[in-house]
């Protein structure tokens, strides 16, 4: 059973066009991330939810806008796709409670392409 | 706020050993984490150091200093299939994890 699943895989897509990514994890963690990772690969953190909670809004543009409907699920929703989005997003959770040494489980990630 | 430095490209050969280090600046410290990911792929977790010290897990190693705000990975006997992207993060408050500039490793024969 894959822990932490995303869809779709892949996204190709027009400027100005709306897309969602969902992400379902089945680990019992009370966390759950967006992260992005650009073409140099960093890995910058967008959203946390705790629990259904909003706790991390990294200055993300108000474009992006996540959902969780329960805290097995986030999804991320982007409005008025700009070129600049194209990136690799990861989902990913962690046990909450757990400390500093509650690794993150990541999915496979969501190459998005803007064209 | 959190910034994390590390070399942008390593290269080792085969069998060799080979250490990524990362520096840091944090605001509260609670320990510090290494990632691997392979190209196409997802990061996954290596390992964690709360204390000072040398932390060994197989093949991999992982070391801190927090009086340094400095850290390394250590990778023995180098396979290829340990080309990969490595990254340090440290867990910070609201559960975030902030993530260094990560390492690509190459692996030559």
């Amino acid at each position: 059973d894959t822990a932490v699943s995303q869809t779709p895989k892949y996204l190709v897509t027009q400027m100005g066009n709306d897309k969602s990514i969902k992400c379902e994890q089945n680990l019992g963690h009370d966390t759950m991330y967006w992260y992005k990772q650009d073409s140099k690969k960093f890995l910058k953190i967008m959203f946390s939810y705790n629990n259904k909670e909003l706790i991390i809004n990294e200055t993300v543009p108000n474009r992006f806008s996540p959902k969780s409907p329960d805290k097995a699920h986030l999804n991320l929703h982007i409005n008025s796709l700009e070129l600049g989005d194209s990136a690799v997003y990861f989902c990913a959770s962690r046990r909450g409670t757990g400390g500093g040494n509650s690794p993150l489980h990541f999915g496979n990630g969501t190459r998005l392409t803007v064209t | 706020g959190q910034s994390l430095e590390q070399p942008s490209e390593v290269t080792a050969v085969e069998g060799a050993i080979v250490q990524i280090n990362c520096t840091y600046q944090t605001s509260g410290f609670y320990g510090l984490s290494w990632y691997q990911q392979h190209d196409g792929g997802a990061p996954t977790f290596l390992s964690y150091n709360a204390l000072d010290g040398l932390e060994e897990t197989g093949r991999f190693s992982s070391f801190l200093s927090r009086s340094d705000s400095y850290g390394y990975l250590l990778l023995q006997e180098l396979q290829m299939k340990d080309s990969a992207s490595y990254f340090c993060a440290v867990p910070g408050g609201y559960q975030k994890v902030t993530f260094g500039t990560g390492t690509k490793l190459q692996v030559i024969p």
